[in-house]
């Protein structure tokens, strides 16, 4: 049974950079990508992008091309959502998941707390 | 990029009762459609994909339905456990998007 593990909460201050991970245990990864999505505090849920294990091809979101980058440890089997420099309105709970084209999201991530403030 | 509009916003029900909620997307998205159910503070589970197809281990009280731009999530006799969050997610085209989420309330 394919496991995402993510990595704990994270606080931070504006300007600085962080790096959060998802761990994926359990199964082959060979047909699926790895999204992130974000969720704000009280909001609905958001598509961040995709990336693929195999090769680590990305798909940014118009909305987040830019702001985020995303990268794959095959060795550790494990996924990486990174910001260069953050910004208050980043603060969100961020998920992992694995995307099939057929079933969509089907296995997700606990979510990690990225707060951002002064 | 594709709109999808979820509603009610808010339902009010009781145990036993059956609901429906509706999703409507701004074009057509080829039945690739799914429903997601979310507690507070726990990441979302995949209820239905491809419009209609239950997810293993998903309870069959839970049914989904439309083409086109029109769908529904069925939940035909509702348990405690289900007076939770619903979302709507279209997986046609890139950027992926979600409704803005059906918070199902005790009546």
């Amino acid at each position: 049974e394919v496991q995402l593990v993510q990595s704990g909460a994270e606080v931070k201050k504006p300007g600085e950079s962080l790096k959060i991970s998802c761990e994926i245990s359990g199964n082959s990864l060979r047909k699926y990508w790895i999204a992130w999505l974000r969720q704000m505090p009280g909001k609905g849920l958001e598509w961040v992008g995709l990336i693929y294990p195999g090769d680590s091809d990305t798909r940014y979101s118009p909305s987040f091309q830019g702001q985020v980058s995303f990268s794959f440890d095959k060795s550790i089997s494990t996924a990486y959502l990174q910001w260069r420099s953050l910004e208050a309105s980043d603060t969100a709970m961020y998920f992992c998941a694995r995307y099939d084209t057929a079933m969509a999201f089907d296995r997700w991530g606990q979510g990690t707390l990225v707060t951002v403030s002064s | 990029d594709i709109q999808m509009t979820q509603s009610p916003s808010t339902l009010s029900a009781s145990v036993g009762d059956r609901v429906t909620i509706t999703c409507r997307a701004s074009q057509s998205i080829n039945g690739w459609l799914a429903w997601y159910q979310q507690k507070p503070g726990k990441a979302p589970n995949l209820l239905i994909y491809k419009a209609s197809s239950l997810e293993s281990g998903v309870p069959s009280r839970f049914s989904g339905s439309g083409s086109g731009t029109e769908f529904t999530l069925t939940i035909s006799s509702l348990q405690p456990d289900d007076f939770v969050t619903y979302f709507c997610q279209q997986y046609n085209s890139s950027p992926y998007t979600f409704g803005q989420g059906t918070k199902l309330e005790i009546k």
